[in-house]
């Protein structure tokens, strides 16, 4: 089955600096690839999401890069601000079988001001 | 729309009782998911259904889990009888379109079983 990997598990930046996180899948038929964040107390929330029919996807600060060859993708956001600071998952969903969802591990952001 | 309506927020409860976690969907959404949350195994899939039947259970951890939804407006998680290593965040989460489209998550149920 499919398996996720994301690194890294704690990431530190200065404000206004950009911050990256990296995730791999082993599924090549994977073929949606979701980015949620979750903040202290409450839910996941969808930031952002990628199709295998893209390369790379951009909202505003948040950008998202896919590689199929390598089966990698990584989340990247520019200009960090302080409500940055969370909890980041990455997610691949395999296109066949089951049609589940498979999370990362997970990165904790910190936007030090 | 309030969003997803999980109750309740906390629950702490004794080794053998049973518990039972509530979620409301967006009204309209078909899908709907249990996740369950801890430091070890990340965020897991247990059951989701679509248009109110049970579509894929096999996250399930034992057959002390048990999940229904009864109308489009509501569903519920039981444990019974709970154990400790049920302790987690069980997060209730919904979608229009199914597992390759936005998910709408709940702010979930801390469970802490003594």
């Amino acid at each position: 089955g499919e398996n996720v990997e994301q690194h890294p598990s704690t990431l530190s930046v200065q404000e206004g600096d950009s911050a990256v996180i990296k995730c791999t899948y082993s599924d090549s038929a994977s073929n949606y690839f979701p980015w949620y964040k979750q903040e202290l107390g409450k839910g996941p929330q969808l930031i952002i999401d990628i199709r295998s029919n893209v390369g790379e996807k951009k909202d505003q600060r948040i950008a998202v890069t896919l590689n199929k060859t390598a089966k990698h993708f990584s989340l990247h956001i520019t200009e960090t601000q302080p409500e940055d600071s969370a909890v980041y998952f990455c997610a691949a969903s395999p296109l066949y079988g089951t049609d589940k969802l498979i999370f990362g591990t997970g990165t904790r952001l910190q936007v030090f001001p | 729309d309030a969003g997803v309506i999980q109750s309740p927020r906390h629950e702490v409860t004794e080794m053998g009782q049973e518990v039972t976690l509530r979620c409301k969907p967006i009204s309209g959404h078909d899908y709907l998911f249990w996740y369950r949350q801890t430091m070890m195994r990340g965020l897991e899939l247990l059951i989701y259904f679509n248009n109110n039947v049970p579509i894929d259970d096999s996250g399930m951890p034992e057959d002390r889990f048990s999940a229904k939804m009864p109308n489009a407006s509501f569903s519920t998680l039981k444990i019974q009888p709970s154990e400790p290593r049920d302790s987690a965040v069980y997060f209730c989460a919904s979608s229009p379109q199914g597992l390759k489209e936005k998910l709408f998550f709940g702010s979930g149920t801390q469970l802490s079983v003594l």
